[in-house]
């Protein structure tokens, strides 16, 4: 059974459009996170929810939204998609939002923006 | 906020031979360590952590060691086979805050 899975793996798309990313953890966890892979591995926070709730939101665009429909899900929207958008996109969640608390990460989404 | 480094970037072993790859944070508030190994492929994988009220941890060939004064940590691998080869990254974490993760380290294997 895999714990945080994530769907596409793989979208690649043209500047200008819209896309969504899914993502869902079976694990019973509480916060949920995305994550931006650029092409040197360097791993970067996005958003965290914790219970549906928002808390932390890094200096992104706001073409990005991340939505919450329930615990086990935290699905994330790119409007007018660049090409600086390219990376891949992980999703990971943990127990709780506090320190000390394992992540468990998705397999990744890799973003190609033409 | 927290930055973290780390050093190498890249790593190449002798299969057999040991690998150290070091850490240093900036936020003396942290008290979470993990570490993460990431294939080819794939997301990252949690392989050992330390709090900050421990100053070593071992695992078989995997250990940790923190060194809270100077705010660095290391990752030291023994006897590495092949499939160790991988991308890790090491993090660190104050309560509350998000994980802030070092830039990588790519380790290679040589058989």
């Amino acid at each position: 059974d895999t714990a945080v899975s994530q769907t596409p793996k793989y979208l690649v798309t043209q500047m200008g459009n819209d896309k969504s990313i899914k993502c869902e953890q079976n694990l019973g966890h509480d916060t949920m996170y995305w994550y931006k892979q650029d092409s040197k591995k360097f791993l970067k926070i996005m958003f965290s929810y914790n219970n549906k709730e928002l808390i932390i939101n890094e200096t992104v665009p706001n073409r990005f939204s991340p939505k919450s429909p329930d615990k086990a899900h935290l699905n994330l929207h790119i409007n007018s998609l660049e090409l600086g958008d390219s990376a891949v996109y992980f999703c990971a969640s943990s127990q709780g939002p506090t320190s000390g608390i394992e992540q468990f990460f998705g397999p990744g989404t890799r973003l190609t923006v033409l | 906020g927290e930055n973290v480094e780390q050093h190498p970037s890249t790593l190449s072993v002798q299969e057999g031979d040991s690998a150290v790859i070091k850490c240093t944070y900036s936020d003396s508030a942290s008290n979470y360590f993990p570490w993460y190994k990431q294939e080819l492929g794939k997301g990252p994988q949690l392989i050992i952590d330390i709090r900050s009220n421990v100053g070593e941890k071992k695992d078989q060939r995997i250990a940790v060691t923190l060194n809270k004064t100077a705010k660095h940590f290391s990752l030291h691998i023994t006897e590495t086979q092949p499939e160790d080869s991988a991308v890790y990254f090491c993090a660190a974490r104050n309560y509350g805050q998000n994980f802030v993760f070092g830039p990588g380290t790519r380790l290679s294997v040589l058989p």
